[in-house]
């Protein structure tokens, strides 16, 4: 089945420096790659996600590329703000499987004021 | 702007005991999904429904669970006997199949602690 590794699972910047989250995926067949963000004791939030068809999204300060060939999509936020802190979540979903979510380990970001 | 909204929001339980954990999806939404996350861990799928049956379940979801709609608005899961390691926030999910497809919105979960 689908597998999704996530890197790094901690990262720390400082406000108004950019932020980079990459993940890696083993299915070729994944079609759809949402990003969720999760704010301790609370639900993961979707933020941006992407589709095969697309190699980049961008809305404001976060934008979303896709290597399809490589197999691989980053999270991108630029200007970050003390607010971003936070899980943040890739995850990839499998044509075949319906619409189940295979998601990532999770990476912790620390914006430093 | 809707949401999908979960009960309770913690629920206590000694192991061996039934629980039913409530979600009520948001209500245009056709897909439904059953997801866990024990603590510090990632999200893992468990069940997905749509059109009044089970479309897809992972390993974890065993005979111990089952998923139901009960009526129009509510989706349910219970676990029949509970172990210690079915302690974990429960997230309940949705889409809407006609609209946006694949966009998944979680509720704000349950968290099951098995003592």
């Amino acid at each position: 089945g689908e597998n999704v590794e996530q890197h790094p699972s901690t990262l720390s910047v400082q406000e108004g420096d950019s932020a980079v989250i990459k993940c890696t995926y083993s299915d070729s067949a994944s079609n759809y790659f949402p990003w969720y963000k999760q704010e301790l004791g609370k639900r993961p939030q979707l933020i941006i996600d992407i589709r095969s068809n697309v190699g980049e999204k961008k809305d404001q300060r976060i934008a979303v590329t896709l290597n399809k060939t490589a197999k691989h999509f980053s999270l991108h936020i630029t200007e970050t703000q003390p607010e971003d802190s936070a899980v943040y979540f890739c995850a990839a979903r499998h044509k075949e499987y319906g619409n189940k979510l295979v998601f990532g380990a999770g990476t912790i970001l620390r914006v430093k004021s | 702007e809707p949401e999908v909204t979960q009960t309770p929001s913690h629920q206590v339980t000694q192991m061996g005991q039934e629980v039913i954990l409530r979600c009520v999806p948001i209500s245009n939404h056709l897909y439904f999904y059953w997801y866990r996350q024990i603590l510090g861990q990632k999200v893992e799928f468990l069940v997905s429904f749509y059109n009044n049956e089970i479309s897809e379940k992972s390993e974890i979801f065993d005979d111990q669970f089952s998923v139901e709609r009960p009526d129009g608005s509510n989706f349910t899961l219970k676990i029949r006997s509970t172990k210690l390691e079915d302690s974990a926030m429960y997230f309940c999910a949705s889409s809407d199949l006609a609209g946006v497809p694949y966009e998944q919105y979680f509720g704000p979960g349950t968290r099951l602690t098995v003592t």
